[in-house]
């Protein structure tokens, strides 16, 4: 059983770029969180996604943000008109159950380490 | 806001020793915590949990505390290894009013040979 999957693993990307980062969650894993974490600094929860849906996004940034979960196919987290403060590693967890029960243990993935220039 | 912390950044120990990483919590709410150890370059890798309705759980030579009384979280390794070094975090499974993994800043831990 394959773990979490995120690519591509290092992003480099212009100013004013778009990036894109996917994540396929473990086999059976239908909820998955993303995460960005600064050097030297702890993970900060971004969004949480169900398939199709979009359950808690209270931690990402309003604009040029966004993150999907569809029927088919990883979880994209899409960052339009990038700036140097979105260097981070951005990572991806996932869950075999929805975050409205205790025990909700999260499986992570090795993460996308974005680099903007 | 609320929020998970660790009381030391950095714990450095020698090799053989017990090395113990302590971790407060905020959320008189939360009822599930895990430990994560995160290597260099590398995503978190669960290490151990613990609900609230225990104060004790041990594993393969780490053990977690809890003390609910005073919303404090411990994890004691024993006999450290080199191979221990990595960062470790403590979450908490309450965010709000949803169960989503709310991390601290997390503890880097040192094992000299």
């Amino acid at each position: 059983n394959a773990g979490v999957m995120q690519n591509p693993r290092h992003l480099v990307r212009r100013r004013g770029q778009e990036a894109r980062l996917r994540c396929s969650p473990m086999k059976g894993h239908s909820h998955v969180y993303w995460y960005r974490q600064l050097p030297e600094e702890g993970l900060k929860f971004m969004v949480y996604l169900q398939k199709e849906n979009i359950i808690d996004e209270s931690g990402m940034p309003k604009e040029r943000f966004s993150a999907e979960f569809p029927k088919e196919g990883p979880s994209i987290l899409r960052i339009q008109q990038v700036v140097r403060g979105d260097s981070a590693a951005y990572f991806c967890a996932s869950s075999p159950r929805p975050a409205t029960t205790g025990n909700t243990e999260a499986f992570f993935g090795q993460g996308t380490r974005l680099t903007v220039v | 806001g609320e929020s998970v912390g660790l009381h030391l950044p950095t714990l450095s120990v020698q090799e053989g020793d017990n090395s113990i990483i302590n971790c407060a919590y905020s959320n008189s709410a939360s009822d599930y915590f895990i430990w994560y150890k995160q290597e260099s370059g590398k995503g978190p890798q669960f290490i151990i949990d613990i609900r609230s309705n225990m104060d004790k759980r041990q594993g393969q030579r780490v053990t977690v505390l809890l003390n609910k009384t005073v919303k404090h979280l411990s994890l004691q390794i024993a006999a450290t290894q080199p191979g221990d070094s990595a960062v470790y975090f403590c979450a908490e499974n309450r965010r709000g009013g949803s169960y989503i993994p709310t991390f601290g800043r997390g503890t880097s831990l040192i094992v000299h040979p």
